[in-house]
């Protein structure tokens, strides 16, 4: 069954500390991995997409990586803000079925003063 | 890109009644999707949107309980429909701007509360 599992469930950090989310999934084949953020009552807002050849991507403070071999991603926040207290969701693609995003459960972010 | 905005943004229903959402994208878009987010919970996709055909139903979802239209490249409705208070949740509209692996752009999402 193809899943996305994402760890930890909920994060609190202080600001300007550093912090790593994390993703695992089963999808096979595989097409490509997004990590969207979504802020509390918004739609969520892609941050970076990675295909299957990427390991690193960056987005400003964000950095993303990828091992399609573990089929692990994380996404690296540097020196956060309050402004990055959101939930942030992994999703995967698969290359069998049109348009079909695996959904992660989200990591809830919280960033205090 | 693409701006896509929902009408209305949140509403209080009554047992066994319906509600139409709207949303309008800014630009023609390819696909068009709608979404349920139960609190806490991740995003499930419900059905894609079709335009001048039927929506294509995820399992588990159904076109009596939530029909959709599309009736152009920019526009659809959800309508929730008979609502029982577990259909309290956020629906999320989402659009595809072209083939292949381009991003995916989701609306502000209809925040549904079920009495």
């Amino acid at each position: 069954k193809n899943q996305v599992e994402q760890s930890p469930q909920s994060l609190i950090i202080l600001e300007g500390k550093n912090c790593t989310l994390q993703c695992n999934y089963t999808v096979s084949p595989f097409s490509n991995l997004r990590w969207y953020k979504q802020d509390t009552g918004r739609g969520p807002v892609s941050l970076t997409i990675m295909t299957f050849s990427e390991n690193t991507k960056s987005n400003g403070r964000y950095t993303a990586t990828l091992d399609a071999d573990t089929k692990q991603s994380s996404l690296h926040i540097t020196a956060s803000q309050l402004s990055d207290s959101a939930s942030y969701i992994c999703v995967v693609r698969g290359t069998s079925g049109t348009y079909k995003y695996i959904f992660g459960t989200g990591t809830r972010l919280k960033v205090l003063a | 890109s693409a701006v896509i905005s929902q009408k209305p943004s949140r509403d209080i229903c009554q047992r066994g009644t319906s509600l139409t959402i709207q949303c309008q994208v800014d630009s023609q878009v390819t696909m068009m999707f709608w979404y349920r987010q139960q609190p806490g919970q991740s995003l499930t996709l419900i059905a894609t949107a079709n335009q001048g055909s039927e929506a294509t139903y995820e399992s588990g979802f159904v076109i009596d309980k939530f029909p959709i239209s599309r009736p152009n490249l920019t526009f659809s409705t959800l309508t929730v429909s008979n609502m029982s208070p577990e259909d309290s949740s956020i629906y999320l509209c989402s659009a595809l701007t072209g083939v292949g692996d381009n991003e995916q752009f989701f609306g502000p999402g209809t925040r549904l509360t079920v009495l």
